[in-house]
């Protein structure tokens, strides 16, 4: 079965440089979400989109922002990159009118290293 | 905010034996769910809860949704050496659909 698409798998940036992550949610998903894991960390909530509307915010820096389009692919855009912002970075997607809306599936990350 | 309790944070058994760990929470949740995630991998998705009470099996592993909406347990049986990982809980109360996740347990397995 498909599963959540990610890109890049890993990106290495200097300080202070941008960011663009691409996910593409599994076919006929159409709720993507984005979540930041630093090391040893549990994942943490950043931003969710439906139906290319930002659903829900969590704990997203300000240098950060993102959108779902009309294929409801979505991208993390990330300015003025910080060393902190080192972490991985998931995307899932879930069906939204299906009622399974809860039960996300998490695609395989982007390793962001700023060095 | 809300957290997740999870425990324990690390077990190292003996292949062949069963394992149980759980998660609570001050906060009442709508769904459970269960993830194992291999370094550096994204969290897959092992067993999904929706109601208080609900027993769900899948293969070696049962997870429970706890009848006071608040906590949930996953057990796995006879365990093997590729259940090494790090097991999540993680919740949605429906103030929005993120999920809240616990902070994980560290499954070693000696064969």
């Amino acid at each position: 079965a498909a599963g959540v698409i990610q890109s890049p798998r890993h990106l290495i940036k200097e300080k202070r440089e941008t960011a663009t992550l691409k996910c593409y949610p599994i076919p006929r998903h159409d709720t993507v979400y984005w979540y930041q894991q630093g090391p040893g960390q549990d994942p943490q909530f950043l931003i969710s989109f439906y139906e290319k509307m930002q659903s829900d915010k969590g704990s997203i820096p300000d240098r950060f922002s993102a959108q779902q389009f009309s294929d409801y692919h979505s991208e993390l855009n990330m300015s003025s990159l910080e060393l902190g912002d080192s972490a991985l970075y998931f995307c899932a997607s879930s069906a939204g009118e299906r009622g399974d809306a809860d039960t996300q599936y998490f695609g395989p990350g982007t390793r962001l290293t700023v060095l | 905010g809300q957290q997740l309790n999870q425990s324990p944070q690390s077990m190292f058994i003996q292949e062949g034996e069963d394992v149980s760990m759980n998660c609570t929470s001050s906060s009442i949740f709508n769904t459970w769910l269960w993830y194992k995630q291999d370094p550096g991998e994204g969290p897959v998705l092992l067993i999904a809860l929706y109601k208080a009470g609900e027993l769900t099996s899948n293969g070696r592993l049962t997870a429970q949704f706890g009848i006071t909406r608040k906590d949930s347990f996953l057990n796995i049986s006879a365990s093997i050496p590729s259940d090494v990982g790090i097991y999540f809980c993680a919740g949605n109360n429906n103030a929005g659909n993120m999920l809240t996740f616990g902070g994980g347990t560290r499954l070693m397995v000696k064969p």
